[in-house]
């Protein structure tokens, strides 16, 4: 079964200065792999997704992600936050064959200091 | 395009009693997933639905089951609540596919705050 390590419970981070968020999956094959955000109250917005091919995909709000299979990670990074950034970040992910429920972690939450 | 909808937005509920949310999928989409989500937790999938039938379960009761119409809307039903089904409940709907990329591609809703008293 599919599962989803988020180390990180909170992180802060001064606006302007470089993040990365981790996530670590479990899965017998090449998964599917997805970072949603969250701000409060709200749904989820989908940033980026990894199917196959370039291990290094760009997002949407300057994010971007790399998958390494060694290392069974798909991080999460910008290189300098924004205010605006501060929400909840989950990592997820599927299986790639037939029609798998997303699997998700715990989830990294964000503060940004001024 | 209105994207995902759901209804209602907050619902509050005494234990015993039942619920059942609604939702509306993307335009030209036609499987719709239900996930609940914890405070401080990760959502966690229930079902889903495509051609109006239950195609996969989560680690979830009996006491939640579902319905998906011809329109490809859906709702979620919860018999005999309990305190800890208090949650954000969330819709997902993707479009059908073989297997390949675009069907694990889902869109969310902005979810029914359900609180259990």
């Amino acid at each position: 079964a599919q599962s989803v390590t988020q180390p990180d419970i909170h992180i802060t981070v001064s606006e302007g200065a470089s993040l990365e968020l981790r996530c670590n999956y479990s899965y017998g094959a090449t998964p599917y792999l997805f970072w949603y955000v969250q701000s409060p109250g709200q749904g989820l917005q989908l940033l980026l997704k990894y199917f196959s091919g370039d291990t290094l995909v760009q997002g949407i709000k300057g994010f971007e992600a790399e998958f390494k299979r060694s290392q069974s990670s798909f991080n999460l990074r910008k290189p300098s936050v924004h205010w605006s950034d501060a929400a909840e970040y989950f990592c997820a992910v599927a299986g790639n064959t037939g029609f798998q429920k997303l699997v998700f972690g715990t989830g990294t939450r964000l503060l940004v200091s001024p | 395009d209105a994207g995902v909808t759901q209804s209602p937005t907050h619902l509050i509920k005494t234990r015993g009693q039942q619920v059942t949310l609604r939702c509306s999928p993307k335009s030209g989409h036609d499987t719709v997933s239900w996930y609940q989500q914890a405070l401080g937790q990760g959502p966690q999938f229930i079902f889903q639905y495509y051609e109006e039938e239950e195609r996969q379960r989560g680690n979830f009761p009996d006491r939640f089951s579902g319905h998906q119409f011809p329109n490809y809307s859906s709702e979620l039903n919860v018999n005999a609540l309990l305190l800890g089904d208090s949650a954000l409940y969330l819709c997902a709907s993707s479009p059908s596919g073989t297997g390949g990329a675009s069907y694990n591609e889902q869109f969310f809703g902005p979810g029914t705050r359900l609180t259990v008293l």
